[in-house]
């Protein structure tokens, strides 16, 4: 199975932050990844996939980049509504797997 | 829009069954795979099983093959979940989800299941 470590599983930042998560996967996946926002009480909603396609409706704040074994989500200017939790998941093999998630918290 | 609704969660007793349900509208159901995803309470995401779009295929996580079985009636618009013998670890939220290349594009609300005695 391909391991997917994120970090930092915590940030703290400020409105108008640059906010960047980090992916890391086991083995390398190309460019079969996804991130996803998760709000508390809510499911999750893809916000990038295949590393840096941007989904239908997410703002251009959010970018994606790597591929292989590196990945980035890149928050340019955080906003109120951007403080949730993030993951990332490969989507090269099954099983699927998901990191373990990032929360961004206010400053 | 993509709709998808999720029923069939409760509390079950260790050992028991459950069968999940998810009702979709507002595509095409029988042209997309489908998949479960759990997330137990405070936890992280947990991938479960996948079907193809037209039932020929079927991937499972480790910790439920052999217990769950993923399901779907295209007829119907229906995608479901059969959870056998039931653990406390079992316990969750479980959603479905619309794939696209293995990626989740669209989510239900999810159903909580809680195996307790």
């Amino acid at each position: 199975d391909i391991q997917m470590t994120q970090s930092p599983s915590s940030v703290s930042a400020s409105v108008g932050d640059r906010v960047t998560i980090t992916c890391r996967a086991s083995q390398g996946i190309s460019s079969s990844l996804a991130w996803y926002q998760q709000k508390p009480g809510k499911a999750p909603k893809v916000l990038i996939y295949a590393a840096s396609s941007l989904q239908s409706g997410v703002p251009s704040r959010f970018s994606g980049s790597g591929s292989g074994t590196d990945f980035t989500l890149t928050i340019s200017s955080l906003q109120p509504e951007d403080f949730a939790t993030y993951y990332c998941q490969q989507a090269n093999s099954f099983p699927l797997t998901f990191g373990g998630g990032t929360k961004v918290e206010i400053k | 829009q993509v709709q998808l609704v999720e029923s069939g969660g409760g509390v079950v007793q260790p050992g028991r069954s459950l069968r999940l349900s998810c009702a979709a509208s507002g595509f095409t159901f029988s042209s997309y795979g489908m998949h479960w995803v759990r997330q137990a309470p405070g936890k992280g995401l947990e991938w479960v099983a996948v079907i193809w779009y037209d039932g020929s295929n079927k991937y499972y996580a480790d910790s439920v093959k052999g217990r769950f079985t993923i399901s779907r009636d295209n007829s119907k618009n229906t995608l479901s979940l059969q959870m056998n013998s039931l653990r406390a670890e079992d316990t969750a939220i479980y959603y479905c989800a619309r794939d696209w290349k293995q990626q989740l594009e669209d989510w239900g609300q999810g159903t909580l299941v809680t195996v307790s005695s």
